[in-house]
């Protein structure tokens, strides 16, 4: 089965450190995703990527970027943490347009 | 831009009965949907998903929805539900030819005995 590996479940941050997500995909997907959930706001996406060096903003990419060097990383980095980047942060995959994504478990974020 | 609403913030139902939960999209091309679930401490899984063809839907535990085009809906529907149930579900919608896809706020469902 495909697995989605986001390095920490839990991580706590001080505000303006340069914090980095990691996220791992063993199926060989085109596409990634970052998501950040929030009570009350369900899924909003931050950004995705469709290929090895691609990638595009989503709906709200303000105060974070990506990075994808191989086809089964995509790191989401906050430059300069803040306290209201503190939430669950989720990475997906899937294999192409149409497909089903697959979930990791979440990263839980707190900047204080 | 394509948008995704799920009007229903919290639903009750005693187990057992009927349920629909609510999504209405917003894209002027033919989307494609999905129907995630999440319980408590969980990952999201896939219920079921539309992309094309017979627009009702079958997915996993019981749960279907249709696709109605005229009214840019994607309604969830399960005939008897279990206490195990009870999650929160998100509708998404994404287009045919990008690779963005988009949740709706989602909806917690609660069952009573």
């Amino acid at each position: 089965d495909v697995k989605v590996t986001q390095s920490s479940r839990y991580l706590v941050k001080r505000t303006g450190e340069k914090v980095f997500l990691e996220c791992v995909q063993d199926m060989d997907h085109e596409n990634m995703f970052w998501y950040r959930q929030d009570p009350g706001l369900g899924l909003r996406l931050i950004y995705f990527s469709y290929d090895v060096k691609m990638k595009e903003k989503g709906d709200i990419p303000e105060g974070y970027s990506v990075s994808r060097e191989k086809k089964e990383r995509f790191s989401l980095i906050l430059e300069s943490a803040s306290t209201n980047q503190t939430s669950m942060y989720l990475c997906a995959s899937r294999d192409r347009v149409g497909e089903k994504l697959f979930f990791g478990s979440g990263t839980q974020l707190s900047v204080l | 831009a394509q948008s995704v609403t799920q009007p229903d913030i919290h639903i009750t139902v005693s187990e057992g009965a009927s349920l629909e939960l609510r999504c209405n999209y917003s894209y002027g091309a033919t989307p494609y949907l999905f129907w995630y679930v999440q319980s408590p401490g969980q990952g999201l899984q896939l219920l079921l998903k539309y992309f094309s063809g017979d627009t009702l839907v079958q997915g996993i535990k019981g749960f279907e929805a249709e696709f109605k085009r005229s009214q840019s809906s994607f309604n969830l529907r399960k005939p008897s539900v279990h206490w195990s149930d009870a999650a929160e579900y998100f509708c998404a919608v994404g287009v045919h030819n990008t690779d963005k896809l988009i949740f709706g706020t989602g909806t917690r469902l609660q069952v009573f005995p």
